[in-house]
């Protein structure tokens, strides 16, 4: 069973809407969450990390929470832009000194 | 910084011939680093190290992957022979021990024919 989760596997908006995606884990033991994207081709933009005491983190239009809890974390993008267009992976890390543990992505269109 | 350093970008290799990767990771951090990243499978965590000593290799699909960290600043991830399922992007990463982000190098771009 995958540990970590990203549903839906690929979303398309119009320009301007909000986008949602999700992170589920089954493993309760978290450090940190990170957050990356990736445009086709590329390598992994790092956009925001939460520690496991945090509940939320914002850069600019981005926010992501964590709720440790139920297991989930949340990105939110406000006011998507065509440019927004990527794939967003989020990766949880168990311990300190631990590896990352990746979801599947979600792959996002925005259309303009 | 100039962030995670892997060379080469781009590798076109024959079916049983040596493939060597390299990573460069970012100065003072202690954890490395190697996943794989495929259509089929996402991203794989193959092998990192801490203080340049292997911590969990369980990823290493088998014995024709070798992975070394002979210092702090330089790794290689070796496929001997390569085969033609070997074929992914390979992706270096780099982070310190506690509360930071872990980034990313550009990734090497395998494929063998």
């Amino acid at each position: 069973k995958q540990e970590v989760t990203q549903i839906p596997a690929a979303l398309s908006v119009p320009e301007g809407e909000n986008l949602v995606l999700n992170c589920s884990f089954t493993d309760s033991a978290i450090y940190n969450l990170q957050w990356f994207r990736q445009d086709p081709g590329k390598g992994l933009t790092s956009l925001l990390l939460i520690q496991s005491s945090q509940r939320e983190q914002t850069s600019g239009r981005l926010n992501a929470s964590l709720d440790k809890s139920s297991g989930r974390s949340t990105l939110y993008i406000a006011a998507s832009q065509p440019g927004d267009s990527a794939t967003y992976l989020c990766a949880k890390r168990r311990a300190a000194g631990n590896k990352l543990t990746f979801g599947g992505g979600t792959r996002v269109l925005v259309k303009p | 910084d100039a962030g995670v350093i892997q060379s080469p970008r781009h590798e076109v290799t024959e079916m049983g011939q040596e493939v060597t990767l390299r990573c460069k990771p970012i100065s003072g951090h202690d954890y490395l680093f190697w996943y794989r990243q495929t259509m089929m499978r996402g991203l794989e965590l193959l092998i990192y190290f801490n203080n340049n000593v292997p911590i969990d290799d369980s990823g290493m699909p088998e014995d024709r992957f070798s992975a070394k960290m002979p210092n702090a600043s330089f790794s290689t991830l070796k496929i001997q022979p390569s085969e033609p399922r070997d074929s992914a992007v390979y992706f270096c990463a780099s982070t310190s021990w506690g509360a930071t982000e872990a980034f990313f190098g550009q990734g090497t771009r395998l494929t063998v024919v």
